[in-house]
């Protein structure tokens, strides 16, 4: 199972928004809503920011929103402030013989 | 509140072999799927493993099929991964996360705990 493809970087200044793409099959991405972003920062546990392609936890700042198109994901950060820089992962179920995928990951670099 | 916390991580030699387990508090335990995620030094998250909450469904990467078994004991609200074979390529932190769905959405993480397959 190849994981997800996610650009290496994206970077933006406070105030504007990014979207961070993440790629995979149509056993995958394609035909599942089960896609997932997550907030990582260095030596911290990841946190879950986006469900079900589009959904948002409780308590996730509503500048965060997830959509898909085919086998493409995309998280989009609006608004972005200095604390948003971090890296990001998607995932997905997938009907594989393994059950999950995760991206390779997107550093943020808040300008 | 949720919590999970991991242990059981070393430094363990090739080919030897290591049992993390993970206590998980805060939640109905056996209602729900868990997984275990890894990030290698230097690289992204990785799916590992995961097991639904009854225990009799397993599912496993291909990098670690035939090496590594997850488990479950809901009478103690905790989740193992039990690692033989141990390769270098599996030093890693690994994060032990309550899967909302039973489809891979991780909703609460650990802290993780490291895991160095060095001579």
């Amino acid at each position: 199972q190849s994981a997800l493809t996610q650009p290496a970087s994206v970077s933006g200044s406070p105030g504007q928004s990014i979207t961070i793409s993440c790629t995979g099959t149509s056993s995958d991405v394609g035909d599942y809503n089960f896609v997932s972003w997550y907030q990582h920062y260095p030596g911290k546990a990841p946190q879950l920011k986006i469900y079900d392609v589009s959904n948002r936890p409780s308590g996730v700042s509503n500048r965060f929103s997830g959509s898909k198109s085919g086998n493409t994901a995309s998280l989009t950060i609006s608004g972005l402030q200095a604390e948003d820089e971090a890296d990001y992962y998607c995932s997905s179920y997938t009907s594989s013989s393994t059950l999950g995928v995760f991206g390779g990951g997107t550093k943020l670099t808040v300008l | 509140e949720v919590q999970l916390v991991e242990s059981g991580g070393g430094l363990v030699q090739p080919g030897g072999s290591l049992r993390l387990s993970c206590t998980a508090s805060g939640f109905t335990f056996s209602s729900n799927a868990m997984s275990w995620v890894r990030q290698a030094p230097g690289k992204g998250l990785e799916w590992v493993s995961a097991i639904s909450g009854t225990g009799i469904g397993t599912f496993y990467a291909d990098s670690v099929k035939g090496r590594f078994t997850i488990s479950r004991d809901n009478s103690k609200n905790t989740l193992y991964l039990q690692m033989n074979s141990l390769r270098a390529e599996d030093t890693a932190i690994y994060y032990c996360a309550k899967d909302l769905r039973a489809r891979v959405v991780l909703d609460y993480w650990g802290q993780g705990t490291l895991v160095t397959v060095s001579s």
